[in-house]
């Protein structure tokens, strides 16, 4: 079955400090693979995909991520948190096509001083 | 930049009532899905609509969720008799196909009392 795992429910980070976001999934098909950020009471906002090709993709905010085939994985980082980067964090996987996503349950992150 | 709206933001209805909640899509967009998430849960897939017709639907789609798109703009998911564990934040996407992501709009508030 299709799934996403983002094993971190909670972390907490000091602002200026580096980050990075689990995300493991299991898909049958070639996955296309999304970083979407939800701030409380707001819609989704995309901050990176991957489709194809170079396995390191850089998304907006100062966010990147990282697919590893070998070990199912989508990690997403960020250098250097800021204060505004406080949010709930979703991995999620599609294909190509129209294929709905399947969302992992979201990692939410707090950046203290 | 274009977007996806949903109305209302918020909607608050007693058990048993019908809602209808509204979404216009990106006009170029050939797909349209509705999503829902559980208060602190993960977001869920409830269905696909292309071309007129449903192409896909969660067990969640049960028969008292219906979607319609009325005229060249709006999207709807109708709720025929509301339950308490339809409480949820609803939300609508919109994609243009090929390799690109799903636009999500700001959500919807549903509260059954």
């Amino acid at each position: 079955a299709q799934s996403v795992t983002q094993p971190d429910i909670h972390i907490t980070v000091s602002e200026g400090a580096s980050l990075e976001l689990r995300c493991n999934y299991s898909y049958g098909a070639t996955p296309y693979l999304f970083w979407y950020v939800q701030s409380p009471g707001q819609g989704l906002q995309l901050l990176l995909k991957y489709f194809s090709g170079d396995t390191l993709v850089q998304g907006i905010k100062g966010f990147e991520a990282e697919f590893k085939r070998s070990q199912s994985s989508f990690n997403l980082r960020k250098p250097s948190v800021h204060w505004s980067d406080a949010a709930e964090y979703f991995c999620a996987v599609g294909a190509e096509g129209n294929t709905p996503l399947v969302f992992g349950k979201g990692t939410r992150l707090s950046v203290i001083a | 930049e274009p977007e996806v709206t949903q109305t209302p933001s918020h909607q608050v209805t007693q058990m048993g009532q019908e809602v209808i909640l509204r979404c216009v899509p990106i006009s170029n967009h050939l797909y349209f899905y509705w999503y829902r998430q559980i208060l602190g849960q993960k977001v869920e897939f409830l269905v696909s609509f292309y071309n007129n017709e449903i192409s896909e639907k969660s067990e969640i789609f049960d028969d008292q969720f219906s979607v319609e798109r009325p005229d060249g703009s709006n999207f709807t998911l109708k709720i025929r008799s509301t339950k308490l564990e339809d409480s949820a934040m609803y939300f609508c996407a919109s994609f243009r196909g090929g390799l690109y992501e799903q636009f999500f709009g700001p959500g919807t508030r549903l509260t059954v009392l």
